[in-house]
């Protein structure tokens, strides 16, 4: 079975810390991208990723970088952490650019910051 | 920037009921996609429509798309328990290349 994995389910952490969220896909999906999802404001995408050592700025990306060393594995990276960036994280991977394909998610990672 | 809105935000309904999700969207797509999200889980892709059909079916799911109105409906027959969930309309743009989700409906089916 096809999968999107992400390296940790629930994950709490203080004020300043770097915090570094995993996600590894085994389908050969040249695209990923990192979501975050706040009651009230839905999914609201915060980088994306066409190929490795490729990255995009999503709608969100203030206070967060990615990285994409291998085709399997798009890092989230909180260079230092707030209390507002306590979310629901989501990656996601897809075969195709674009809509034409859907997207295949993780499990999601329950961020929160202290 | 949000494109799709789901209309209604909450729904309840009883067991063995047929259960109708609507959404909109502002500019012209290539498709839309319908996804699932369980409580505190990642999202799941159930159907994808392109702007050429009109109608699509999946097991007890049925897609519909009104480009005219810009607008989706899915309509899940004979509901059961385990499809209380949020669902989620994504669309593409003809405009750029990023899929942009709606905030969904909250489904819960009574027993």
């Amino acid at each position: 079975d096809v999968k999107v994995t992400q390296s940790s389910r629930y994950l709490v952490k203080r004020t300043g810390e770097k915090v570094f969220l995993e996600c590894v896909q085994d389908m050969d999906h040249e695209n990923m991208f990192w979501y975050r999802q706040d009651p009230g404001l839905g999914l609201r995408l915060i980088y994306f990723s066409y190929d490795v050592k490729m990255k995009e700025k999503g709608d969100i990306p203030e206070g967060y970088s990615v990285s994409r060393e291998k085709k399997e594995r798009f890092s989230l990276i909180l260079e230092s952490a707030s209390t507002n960036q306590t979310s629901m994280y989501l990656c996601a991977s897809s075969l195709i650019h674009r809509g034409d394909y859907g997207y295949t998610f993780g499990s999601g990672t329950r961020l929160t910051v202290v | 920037s949000q494109q799709g809105e789901e209309d209604p935000q909450a729904l309840s309904i009883q067991e063995g009921e047929n259960a109708t999700m609507n959404c909109s969207y502002k500019t012209s797509i290539n498709n839309l996609q319908w996804y699932r999200q369980n409580s505190g889980r990642g999202l799941v892709h159930l159907i994808l429509i392109r702007s050429n059909e009109r109608e699509k079916h999946s097991g007890r799911l049925r897609v519909t798309l009104d480009t005219s109105k810009k607008s989706s409906s899915l309509l899940i027959t004979a509901s059961r328990a385990a499809d209380t969930a949020s669902y989620f309309c994504a669309t593409d743009s003809k405009r750029d290349d990023k899929i942009i989700f709606g905030k969904g409906t909250r489904l819960h089916i009574l027993p």
